[in-house]
């Protein structure tokens, strides 16, 4: 079965320092994507990022980045110059499964 | 605006009865997912249907059903209700099939959910 595993049910940052959230995943497939989604109090779910897996570079949104590593399966989200507004649950995304999510704190 | 619409916002209703929510894809998609989120706790994964054909069924339960019609809108069904069936109620969308025997790259687009009260 294809499964997401996020090992940090929450998370804390500074406000403008950096976190960075863990993910993981199970797949037999070589060519496929990745989603981190957040999802503010508000309970709207937003697309932040996407990562291509035959693509090697690492994928960018602004102060959004990802460390994917394939062969580990691995693919965790980096928040650099945290702030107040990223206080949210994370969630990571395979397919149509997404992982049991990462609240984050962002203190000021 | 993910261009997935979703009816009714919100729902009270007591236990045992039946409700219906609806769900309008975004243009020019075919899939349709439904999500279950309870308070404080993850997205799970109920049903996928694409261009009317059920894709993939996660963690649905044998008193929910859905459907999509030819027009590509889904309506999910929850009858006998409980008080554990409160919940927000994704719908989402994309592009194509994925997942089990397609392409798993296309991104989902999220509609703003239906809250569903039991009492």
């Amino acid at each position: 079965a294809q499964t997401v595993t996020q090992s940090q049910p929450e998370m804390s940052v500074q406000e403008a320092e950096t976190v960075t959230l863990s993910c993981t995943y199970d797949t037999s497939e070589s060519d496929y994507y990745l989603f981190w989604y957040k999802q503010p109090p508000s309970r709207q779910m937003i697309l932040v990022i996407r990562q291509e897996a035959y693509k090697q570079q690492n994928a960018t949104e602004n102060r959004f980045s990802v460390n994917f590593q394939k062969a580990a399966k691995s693919f965790s989200l980096k928040i650099s110059d945290s702030q107040l507004g990223d206080a949210a649950m994370y969630f990571c995304a395979y397919d149509m499964r997404f992982g049991a999510g990462t609240r984050l704190t962002v203190k000021p | 605006d993910s261009g997935v619409t979703q009816t009714p916002k919100h729902l009270i209703t007591a236990t045992g009865q039946r409700v219906t929510l609806r769900c309008s894809p975004r243009s020019g998609d075919l899939s349709v997912y439904w999500y279950q989120q309870s308070l404080d706790q993850g997205l799970q994964f109920l049903i996928q249907y694409y261009n009317g054909e059920e894709r993939a069924k996660g963690n649905i339960l044998e008193r929910f059903s859905a459907q999509q019609f030819p027009d590509l809108h889904s309506e999910l069904n929850l009858s006998s209700l409980e008080l554990g069936d409160s919940a927000l109620y994704f719908c989402a969308s994309s592009e194509a099939q994925s997942g089990v025997t397609g392409y798993s790259g296309n991104t989902i687009y999220f509609g703003e959910g239906s809250w569903l009260t039991v009492v």
